[in-house]
């Protein structure tokens, strides 16, 4: 089975820097998603990482280390419009299923 | 084209109704998904359609029933459905299923249904 835990809400302030963390459990890893999801909407993909280091991408960058279960999305020069929903998810290499973490609400003010 | 788009957006229905929810890609995507995501809760998978073949069911109850009728397009038969059922109905698709990182699910706005 798969077990995904991220904290479930967090804050910052306009034009911080913000890591939100995921941990994860899994019988057989293969591959870590990021998704956005504002309020009422779908969720967007962010990145993905399936090897251990860093995935830099614009203001966002994610990390992986698979030893740990370990996984973070770091946000940088935060702006309003980064208020959502973040979600870990995972694939699992047994099943083919992405399964989603639990979600981080961010709220960012100004 | 590179959306996922579901109908309707908003759907109410008593317990006795008959309806569907539909999804349509154009990517030439050959894997659909559908996904219920209650309220401050992530996404549940509900099915997984790989070349117009049901490969997952996540124990889903009969009372809904997928069809995925061509590539393109994904249905959800929804018939004697209970308030619980009341979520955000998902629909996704992807290039394919399968262990590769072009497997990114890509979806649609959501079907927000209300049960009666």
């Amino acid at each position: 089975g798969q077990n995904i835990d991220q904290p479930t809400e967090m804050t910052a302030t306009e034009g911080a820097i913000v890591q939100i963390n995921c941990t994860y459990q899994t019988s057989g890893f293969n591959g870590l998603f990021w998704y956005q999801q504002h309020a009422g909407e779908a969720p967007t993909f962010l990145s993905y990482n399936v090897l251990d280091g860093l995935e830099e991408k614009g203001r966002f960058s994610s990390f992986l280390s698979r030893s740990k279960g370990y996984s973070y999305l770091l946000l940088k020069e935060l702006q309003m419009k980064d208020s959502a929903s973040y979600l870990c998810a995972v694939r699992d290499h047994n099943t083919d299923k992405l399964i989603f973490g639990t979600g981080t609400r961010l709220q960012v003010f100004p | 084209d590179t959306e996922v788009t579901q109908t309707p957006k908003h759907l109410v229905m008593g317990m006795t109704n008959k309806k569907s929810l539909k999804c349509e890609q154009h990517m030439g995507h050959r894997a659909m998904y559908w996904y219920k995501q209650k309220a401050k809760k992530p996404p549940e998978l509900m099915f997984v359609y790989s070349y117009e073949k049901l490969s997952i069911n996540e124990s889903v109850p009969s009372r809904f029933s997928p069809e995925c009728p061509n590539s393109s397009l994904l249905n959800l038969h929804l018939h004697a459905l209970q308030p619980e059922d009341s979520a955000l109905y998902l629909c996704a698709s992807s290039q394919e299923t399968g262990n590769s990182g072009a497997n990114v699910l890509t979806f649609g706005a959501g079907s927000r249904l209300t049960v009666l």
